[in-house]
């Protein structure tokens, strides 16, 4: 059965420092791969997602991420964050060809600080 | 492109009652989602329908959840004789078929006294 694993529940950072954001999933088959930010009290945003091809991705907002196939990893990044990043993120998978259907992670909470 | 709608945005039940949300997909997309999120989770599957066949249920999905997409365009989902454990998020997302992006709308909150 697929899962997913957000290494940090929450991730206090600086405004203008650098931040990871931790994912690794477990999936006996190909899997698609995503990003999703929920500000409070509304419903979730993509920021990135790997489908297939280079394993670099970049989304809105600064953020890119890395599919790393043999450490089944999908790591956010962003070089400087801003206060407006402030926000639940929250890694997704879903199996190739089964319907499309999420499975998430419990999420991250990135509080950035001035 | 007006994005996932969802109705009401906020539901206030007692225990015992019946509740129905409504979610209008963006008009294109052929799939629809429904997926439940608990305080400090993550969303949960719970459905999806592909047109107006609904085509997997998750095993969350207790008897006194249905969901319908009767012409493949909005969905509803009710519960019967609602718990407080049902308080949560409901959140509704949309899809085309062989495109992999789900877009969400803003979601129920539910809470049951």
């Amino acid at each position: 059965a697929q899962s997913v694993t957000q290494l940090d529940s929450q991730v206090p950072v600086f405004e203008e420092a650098p931040v990871e954001l931790r994912c690794n999933y477990s999936s006996s088959v190909s899997v698609y791969l995503f990003w999703y930010v929920q500000y409070p009290n509304q419903g979730l945003q993509l920021l990135l997602k790997y489908l297939s091809g280079s394993t670099l991705v970049k989304g809105i907002n600064g953020f890119e991420a890395e599919f790393n196939k043999s450490q089944t990893s999908f790591h956010l990044r962003k070089p400087s964050v801003h206060i407006s990043d402030t926000a639940e993120y929250f890694c997704a998978v879903s199996e190739t060809n089964q319907g499309g259907k999420l499975i998430f992670g419990q999420g991250t909470e990135l509080s950035v600080k001035p | 492109d007006t994005g996932v709608s969802q109705d009401p945005r906020h539901k206030i039940t007692k225990r015992g009652q019946n509740v129905t949300f409504r979610c209008d997909p963006i008009s294109e997309h052929n799939r629809l989602y429904w997926y439940r999120q608990t305080l400090g989770q993550g969303p949960e599957f719970l459905t999806y329908f592909q047109n107006e066949a609904q085509l997997e249920k998750s095993r969350l999905l207790s008897d006194r959840f249905s969901a319908e997409r009767p012409k493949g365009s909005f969905s509803t989902l009710e519960i019967q004789r609602t718990e407080q454990g049902d308080s949560a998020m409901y959140l509704c997302a949309s899809s085309t078929q062989g495109r992999e992006t789900q877009y969400f709308g803003p979601g129920t909150r539910l809470l049951v006294l």
